[in-house]
Protein backbone atom coordinates (compact mmCIF):
# COMPACT_ATOMS: atom_id res chain seq x y z
CA UNK A 1 0.00 0.00 0.00
CA UNK A 2 2.59 3.12 -1.52
CA UNK A 3 0.04 5.52 -1.95
CA UNK A 4 2.01 8.72 -2.92
CA UNK A 5 5.97 7.99 -3.39
CA UNK A 6 8.02 11.29 -2.78
CA UNK A 7 12.03 11.50 -3.97
CA UNK A 8 14.09 12.34 -2.36
CA UNK A 9 13.37 12.55 1.55
CA UNK A 10 16.49 14.57 2.16
CA UNK A 11 18.35 17.51 -0.74
CA UNK A 12 20.58 20.43 0.20
CA UNK A 13 21.52 22.30 -2.30
CA UNK A 14 23.59 25.38 -2.78
CA UNK A 15 22.23 28.74 -4.28
CA UNK A 16 21.43 28.63 -8.27
CA UNK A 17 21.41 24.97 -8.79
CA UNK A 18 18.51 22.81 -9.84
CA UNK A 19 16.75 20.39 -8.85
CA UNK A 20 13.37 18.73 -9.34
CA UNK A 21 11.58 16.61 -6.80
CA UNK A 22 9.65 13.01 -8.29
CA UNK A 23 6.42 12.51 -6.77
CA UNK A 24 3.96 9.08 -7.62
CA UNK A 25 0.66 7.92 -6.60
CA UNK A 26 -0.73 4.31 -7.18
CA UNK A 27 -4.50 5.32 -6.14
CA UNK A 28 -5.71 6.20 -9.42
CA UNK A 29 -6.70 10.04 -8.66
CA UNK A 30 -7.04 12.39 -11.05
CA UNK A 31 -6.21 15.53 -9.22
CA UNK A 32 -2.18 16.31 -7.40
CA UNK A 33 -0.66 18.76 -5.40
CA UNK A 34 2.58 20.12 -4.40
CA UNK A 35 2.81 22.16 -1.37
CA UNK A 36 5.42 23.49 1.17
CA UNK A 37 5.38 24.28 5.03
CA UNK A 38 7.15 26.59 6.86
CA UNK A 39 6.72 27.11 10.60
CA UNK A 40 4.54 29.37 11.33
CA UNK A 41 3.15 29.59 7.86
CA UNK A 42 1.06 26.31 7.39
CA UNK A 43 1.18 24.43 4.22
CA UNK A 44 0.76 26.68 0.58
CA UNK A 45 -0.32 25.53 -2.29
CA UNK A 46 2.74 25.97 -4.93
CA UNK A 47 0.99 23.61 -7.81
CA UNK A 48 -1.93 21.64 -8.42
CA UNK A 49 -3.26 19.52 -11.00
CA UNK A 50 -6.77 18.68 -11.94
CA UNK A 51 -6.09 15.78 -14.30
CA UNK A 52 -3.44 14.32 -16.31
CA UNK A 53 -2.21 17.14 -18.90
CA UNK A 54 -3.67 20.08 -16.85
CA UNK A 55 -1.64 21.89 -14.11
CA UNK A 56 -2.63 25.20 -12.50
CA UNK A 57 -0.82 27.82 -10.35
CA UNK A 58 -1.64 27.55 -6.48
CA UNK A 59 -0.85 30.31 -3.92
CA UNK A 60 2.97 30.84 -4.13
CA UNK A 61 4.40 29.04 -7.62
CA UNK A 62 7.19 31.74 -7.95
CA UNK A 63 10.40 30.08 -8.88
CA UNK A 64 8.92 26.43 -9.55
CA UNK A 65 7.22 24.86 -12.52
CA UNK A 66 5.31 21.58 -12.51
CA UNK A 67 5.19 18.48 -15.07
CA UNK A 68 2.36 16.43 -14.93
CA UNK A 69 3.97 13.63 -16.80
CA UNK A 70 0.82 11.34 -16.70
CA UNK A 71 -1.72 9.93 -14.21
CA UNK A 72 0.62 8.93 -11.96
CA UNK A 73 3.39 11.20 -11.65
CA UNK A 74 3.62 14.76 -10.91
CA UNK A 75 6.91 16.51 -10.53
CA UNK A 76 8.26 19.89 -8.85
CA UNK A 77 11.39 21.54 -10.84
CA UNK A 78 13.08 24.67 -8.63
CA UNK A 79 15.10 26.05 -12.03
CA UNK A 80 17.45 28.49 -10.07
CA UNK A 81 17.11 27.30 -6.22
CA UNK A 82 17.11 30.10 -3.29
CA UNK A 83 17.05 30.33 0.53
CA UNK A 84 13.78 31.23 0.64
CA UNK A 85 13.01 27.87 -1.12
CA UNK A 86 14.48 26.06 2.10
CA UNK A 87 11.76 24.21 3.52
CA UNK A 88 9.36 20.83 3.33
CA UNK A 89 7.69 20.28 0.54
CA UNK A 90 4.78 17.84 0.43
CA UNK A 91 3.26 16.13 -2.75
CA UNK A 92 -0.45 14.63 -1.89
CA UNK A 93 -3.56 13.04 -4.34
CA UNK A 94 -7.02 13.64 -3.34
CA UNK A 95 -10.35 11.82 -3.87
CA UNK A 96 -12.73 13.06 -0.97
CA UNK A 97 -9.67 14.15 1.03
CA UNK A 98 -5.80 13.93 0.49
CA UNK A 99 -3.01 11.50 0.49
CA UNK A 100 0.08 12.99 1.42
CA UNK A 101 3.61 12.08 1.10
CA UNK A 102 6.08 11.60 3.66
CA UNK A 103 7.91 14.99 2.31
CA UNK A 104 10.64 15.75 1.11
CA UNK A 105 13.28 18.32 2.93
CA UNK A 106 15.37 20.78 1.56
CA UNK A 107 17.42 23.32 2.05
CA UNK A 108 19.19 25.94 0.12
CA UNK A 109 22.47 27.53 1.30
CA UNK B 1 -9.36 33.22 -0.77
CA UNK B 2 -11.34 31.39 1.93
CA UNK B 3 -9.54 30.99 5.08
CA UNK B 4 -9.14 28.85 7.64
CA UNK B 5 -8.69 30.38 11.45
CA UNK B 6 -7.69 27.41 13.96
CA UNK B 7 -7.71 27.72 17.91
CA UNK B 8 -5.82 27.40 20.20
CA UNK B 9 -2.59 27.57 18.25
CA UNK B 10 -0.88 25.47 20.63
CA UNK B 11 -2.38 22.76 23.38
CA UNK B 12 -0.62 21.06 26.26
CA UNK B 13 -2.11 18.83 28.49
CA UNK B 14 -1.58 15.48 30.74
CA UNK B 15 -2.89 12.56 30.04
CA UNK B 16 -6.45 11.50 30.37
CA UNK B 17 -7.77 15.20 30.01
CA UNK B 18 -10.17 15.81 27.27
CA UNK B 19 -9.65 18.75 24.45
CA UNK B 20 -11.84 20.58 22.03
CA UNK B 21 -9.73 22.04 18.78
CA UNK B 22 -11.53 24.37 16.73
CA UNK B 23 -11.74 25.22 12.91
CA UNK B 24 -13.61 28.57 12.22
CA UNK B 25 -14.24 30.86 8.69
CA UNK B 26 -16.36 33.12 7.21
CA UNK B 27 -17.07 31.09 4.50
CA UNK B 28 -18.72 28.06 3.36
CA UNK B 29 -17.28 24.70 2.60
CA UNK B 30 -18.66 21.52 0.85
CA UNK B 31 -16.69 19.19 2.98
CA UNK B 32 -14.41 19.64 6.01
CA UNK B 33 -11.27 16.95 6.52
CA UNK B 34 -9.50 16.90 9.68
CA UNK B 35 -5.98 15.54 9.59
CA UNK B 36 -2.96 14.78 11.95
CA UNK B 37 0.76 15.05 11.61
CA UNK B 38 3.71 13.49 12.96
CA UNK B 39 7.31 15.21 13.16
CA UNK B 40 9.11 14.14 10.32
CA UNK B 41 5.72 12.73 8.25
CA UNK B 42 3.19 14.21 5.73
CA UNK B 43 -0.29 14.85 7.35
CA UNK B 44 -2.68 11.47 7.48
CA UNK B 45 -6.54 12.21 6.88
CA UNK B 46 -8.72 11.47 9.46
CA UNK B 47 -12.16 12.13 8.61
CA UNK B 48 -14.12 13.96 6.27
CA UNK B 49 -17.50 15.63 6.85
CA UNK B 50 -19.93 17.02 4.16
CA UNK B 51 -22.93 17.53 6.06
CA UNK B 52 -23.93 20.54 7.98
CA UNK B 53 -24.72 19.51 11.76
CA UNK B 54 -22.80 16.13 11.30
CA UNK B 55 -21.30 14.26 14.02
CA UNK B 56 -18.92 11.68 13.28
CA UNK B 57 -17.11 9.39 15.78
CA UNK B 58 -13.33 7.82 15.70
CA UNK B 59 -12.80 5.79 18.82
CA UNK B 60 -12.08 8.92 21.17
CA UNK B 61 -11.91 11.64 18.88
CA UNK B 62 -15.20 12.83 17.78
CA UNK B 63 -15.65 15.61 15.41
CA UNK B 64 -18.80 18.12 14.21
CA UNK B 65 -19.51 20.39 11.32
CA UNK B 66 -21.05 23.18 12.11
CA UNK B 67 -24.60 23.50 10.81
CA UNK B 68 -23.95 26.66 8.41
CA UNK B 69 -20.92 24.81 7.12
CA UNK B 70 -18.25 27.15 8.09
CA UNK B 71 -16.61 25.80 11.22
CA UNK B 72 -15.87 22.43 12.79
CA UNK B 73 -14.26 20.96 16.01
CA UNK B 74 -12.21 18.06 16.88
CA UNK B 75 -13.04 16.85 20.34
CA UNK B 76 -10.68 14.41 22.09
CA UNK B 77 -11.80 12.30 25.58
CA UNK B 78 -9.46 10.99 27.54
CA UNK B 79 -6.10 12.21 25.44
CA UNK B 80 -2.90 9.99 24.99
CA UNK B 81 0.29 10.47 24.31
CA UNK B 82 -0.03 9.05 21.17
CA UNK B 83 -2.42 11.86 19.89
CA UNK B 84 0.55 14.58 20.15
CA UNK B 85 0.59 15.89 16.90
CA UNK B 86 -0.34 18.75 14.71
CA UNK B 87 -4.02 18.50 13.80
CA UNK B 88 -4.78 20.55 10.64
CA UNK B 89 -8.46 21.28 8.96
CA UNK B 90 -9.07 21.46 5.39
CA UNK B 91 -12.01 23.05 3.76
CA UNK B 92 -12.91 22.38 0.16
CA UNK B 93 -15.28 20.42 -2.36
CA UNK B 94 -16.94 17.23 -2.04
CA UNK B 95 -14.63 15.75 -5.07
CA UNK B 96 -11.61 16.07 -6.05
CA UNK B 97 -10.65 19.89 -5.69
CA UNK B 98 -7.83 22.11 -3.76
CA UNK B 99 -8.84 22.53 -0.27
CA UNK B 100 -7.69 25.33 1.97
CA UNK B 101 -5.72 24.49 4.98
CA UNK B 102 -5.71 25.80 8.61
CA UNK B 103 -2.37 26.48 10.14
CA UNK B 104 -3.09 24.27 12.60
CA UNK B 105 -3.10 23.36 16.32
CA UNK B 106 0.00 21.83 18.20
CA UNK B 107 -1.29 19.25 20.62
CA UNK B 108 1.17 17.82 23.16
CA UNK B 109 -0.22 14.67 25.94
CA UNK B 110 2.20 14.69 28.48
CA UNK B 111 2.10 11.33 30.57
Amino acid sequence: NAGVTQTPKFQVLKTGQSMTLQCAQDMNHNSMYWYRQDPGMGLRLIYYSASEGTTDKGEVPNGYNVSRLNKREFSLRLESAAPSQTSVYFCASSFYGYTFGSGTRLTVV
Amino acid sequence: TQLLEQSPQFLSIQEGENLTVYCNSSSVFSSLQWYRQEPGEGPVLLVTVVTGGEVKKLKRLTFQFGDARKDSSLHITAAQPGDTGLYLCAGGKTNAGKSTFGDGTTLTVKP
